[in-house]
């Protein structure tokens, strides 16, 4: 059974830092891209940022991009989502997803919730 | 960025009757189009990849449809279980994008 169990949520202050990380089994995890999207209730689902299955092309969002860096470690099969300079608007539920061949999200995890706020 | 539109927002259905969810893409998105169902406190699930292809385990009574810019989503013969919002995602270019999602209830 594919499970995608993240974690490393919680409340930062504006600026400051957290990582995410998202543990997966019941799979090859080297061979699939993962993925991170966020969920508001104003904004709705955004993709976040996308990683391949080696970890040498990585996506991002350009709200996110020079503050966010998603990386994974196959030996783990672990993603994560180092998140820096955080600010009020990256406040929402992260899930951490699976993407075959970098396209559609064919599994998701139950999500965190990150919380910015002073 | 490309947009994604659904329609409609929200939609009450009787069980039994067959359902139609609109998503317009704000360009040819050569039908690199998913479907995903959100239940209450869940994560989002995959129903539909490629506009029309069926996820495992997706009962039959979902299917997709569509090319270019235009592409629905159909329920035949809705079920109580079937009481979710749906969402539309394009991930033909980055950045990926997500429709704005259509929440479906029971009449």
């Amino acid at each position: 059974e594919v499970q995608l169990v993240e974690s490393g949520g919680g409340l930062v202050q504006p600026g400051r830092s957290l990582k995410l990380s998202c543990a997966a089994s019941g799979f090859t995890f080297s061979n699939y891209g993962m993925a991170w999207v966020r969920q508001t209730p104003t904004k709705g689902l955004e993709w976040v940022a996308s990683i391949s299955t080696g970890g040498g092309n990585t996506y991002y969002r350009d709200s996110v991009k020079g503050r966010f860096t998603i990386s994974r470690d196959n030996a783990k099969n672990t993603q994560y989502l180092q998140m820096d300079s955080l600010r009020s608007e990256d406040t929402a539920t992260y899930y951490c997803a699976r993407s075959p061949i970098d396209t559609y999200l064919d599994y998701w995890g139950q999500g965190v919730m990150v919380t910015v706020s002073s | 960025d490309i947009q994604m539109t659904q329609s409609p927002a929200s939609l009450s259905a009787s069980l039994g009757e067959t359902v139609t969810i609109e998503c317009l893409a704000s360009e040819d998105i050569y039908s690199n189009l998913a479907w995903y169902q959100q239940k209450p406190g869940k994560s989002p699930q995959l129903l539909i990849y490629y506009a029309n292809s069926l996820n495992d385990g997706v009962p039959s009574r979902f299917s997709g449809s569509g090319s270019g810019t235009q592409y629905s989503l159909k329920i035949n013969s809705l079920q109580s279980e079937d009481v979710s919002i749906y969402f539309c995602q394009q991930n033909y270019d980055s950045p990926w994008t997500f429709g704005g999602g259509t929440k479906l209830e029971l009449k």
